[in-house]
């Protein structure tokens, strides 16, 4: 079955620091890959996505770009900020698979001042 | 568009009781899905509908839980007979499918604590 493998955190870094956390996915199809983000208190956001390989997904500063050779769709953000801090999963969905999403265990941010 | 709303967002119950969650999709998204999180884990994947009809179901989804989505609009999860176990984070989310991969967007999520 498919499956998504991210570095386990917490991460903590300082405010303007640069940012990875890694994932990996095991897909038996093409999968579309996801990051989601869940601040403080507040329900899962999408961050970014990429629907095919080579693709880069990229928003408020973050991105990640989808790795079919290496099965691989790390998030980087060159400089973090402390309001970036917040727990961020990877996910994976299969349109030949009901597109539910497959998540990751989480990797939880901590940026400090 | 308010986004995906889920009531309650808190519900405590005692083992042995019945709890019915309610999910508000965004207008017009044809699917819906619900999930569960644990405390510090990834949602898992519980059952999805599309329109009225619930096309998929996790083998997590017990017999004491059963979903339903009349209308093809608002969709409930109704746990029976709660247990210890079943305490987690339930999540919402619907979107718009097409024939290629859509975008979920989730609810706040109900927090079921089960004494």
């Amino acid at each position: 079955g498919d499956s998504v493998t991210q570095m386990e955190g917490p991460v903590t870094l300082s405010e303007e620091a640069f940012l990875t956390i890694n994932c990996t996915y095991t897909a038996t199809g093409y999968p579309s890959l996801f990051w989601y983000v869940q601040y403080p208190g507040e329900g899962l956001q999408l961050l970014l996505k990429a629907t095919k390989a080579d693709d880069k997904g990229s928003n408020k500063g973050f991105e990640a770009t989808y790795r079919k050779e290496t099965t691989s769709f790390h998030l980087e953000k060159g400089s973090v900020q402390v309001s970036d801090s917040a727990v961020y999963f990877c996910a994976l969905s299969e349109s030949n698979a009901g597109n539910m999403l497959t998540f990751g265990g989480g990797t939880r941010l901590m940026v400090k001042p | 568009d308010t986004g995906v709303s889920q009531d309650p967002r808190h519900k405590i119950t005692k083992r042995g009781q019945n709890v019915t969650f309610r999910c508000d999709p965004i207008s017009e998204h044809n699917r819906l899905y619900w999930y569960r999180q644990t405390l510090g884990q990834g949602p898992e994947f519980l059952t999805y509908f599309q329109n009225e009809a619930q096309l998929e179901k996790s083998r997590l989804l017990s017999d004491r839980f059963s979903a339903e989505r009349p209308k093809g609009s608002f969709s409930t999860l109704e746990i029976q007979r709660t247990e210890q176990g079943d305490s987690a984070m339930y999540l919402c989310a619907s979107s718009f499918g097409g024939r290629y991969t859509d975008t979920q967007y989730f609810g706040p999520g109900t927090r079921l604590t089960v004494l």
